[in-house]
């Protein structure tokens, strides 16, 4: 999607190694957000950023970190890869993070852990 | 936890006829949103109501709003077999980082 990209996007990785994926955005959009997406369950909120530095967690945080040193930059981490974060991760930005307007979304990254 | 449920989770229909999919949710919100998916892409925002609005169109598009009942509904009118795709609700709560709380989906297949 135009102004948005993620990288990799696909990546298959063992257990217990870390793994981080990159969401990279040209729009200068303050807010940024990662999510998952997995068969039955939907979309779910990994963690998010309303700022360089600034970071909060969502529903699904365990066994993820993030970090955001600058604006167009939002790293997630699996510090230790397990088979339970196979899955399909989508970053998303926003400009104004009231919600009156709608995210746009990277393409995704499969990542696969086996 | 999630926000939304849609409603069917699949729906299919030929071309031509109109689809109608339902999304609902739990608490109180300030807007909802509709996303559509396409097979191996990311999300595509479609529209969005507003709590104080009861119905609103874009092209194809009409989106009811009920906050009564805590649900919303999409029609997709006159499909096409590019209609074909996952299609999401998505709750704005009103907090200041712009959360959504996004459903399962509905997988909708328009056929030719």
């Amino acid at each position: 999607d135009a102004g948005i990209t993620q990288s990799p996007r696909h990546k298959v990785t063992e257990t217990g190694t870390p793994v981080t994926l990159r969401c990279h955005q040209t729009e200068n959009h303050r807010y940024m957000y990662w999510y998952r997406q997995d068969p039955g369950h939907g979309l779910r909120l990994i963690h998010y950023s309303y700022g360089v530095k600034d970071t909060d967690k969502g529903e699904v945080s365990d066994g993820y970190s993030v970090s955001r040193s600058k604006t167009e930059d939002f790293l997630l981490t699996l510090e230790s890869a397990t088979s339970s974060q196979t899955s399909v991760y989508f970053c998303a930005i926003s400009d104004q993070g009231i919600g009156n307007y709608g995210y746009t979304f990277g393409s995704g990254t499969r990542l696969t852990v086996v | 936890s999630q926000q939304g449920e849609e409603d069917p989770q699949a729906l299919s229909i030929q071309e031509g006829e109109n689809a109608t999919m339902n999304c609902s949710y739990k608490t109180s919100i300030n807007n909802l949103q509709w996303y559509r998916q396409n097979s191996g892409r990311g999300l595509v925002h479609l529209i969005l109501i507003r709590s104080n609005e009861r119905e609103k169109h874009s092209g194809r598009l009409r989106v009811t709003l009920d906050t009564s009942k805590k649900s919303s509904s999409l029609l997709i009118t006159a499909s096409r077999a590019a209609d074909t795709a996952s299609y999401f609700c998505a709750t704005y709560r009103g907090s200041t980082l712009g959360r959504l709380y996004f459903g399962r989906g509905t997988q909708l297949t328009v056929w030719p």
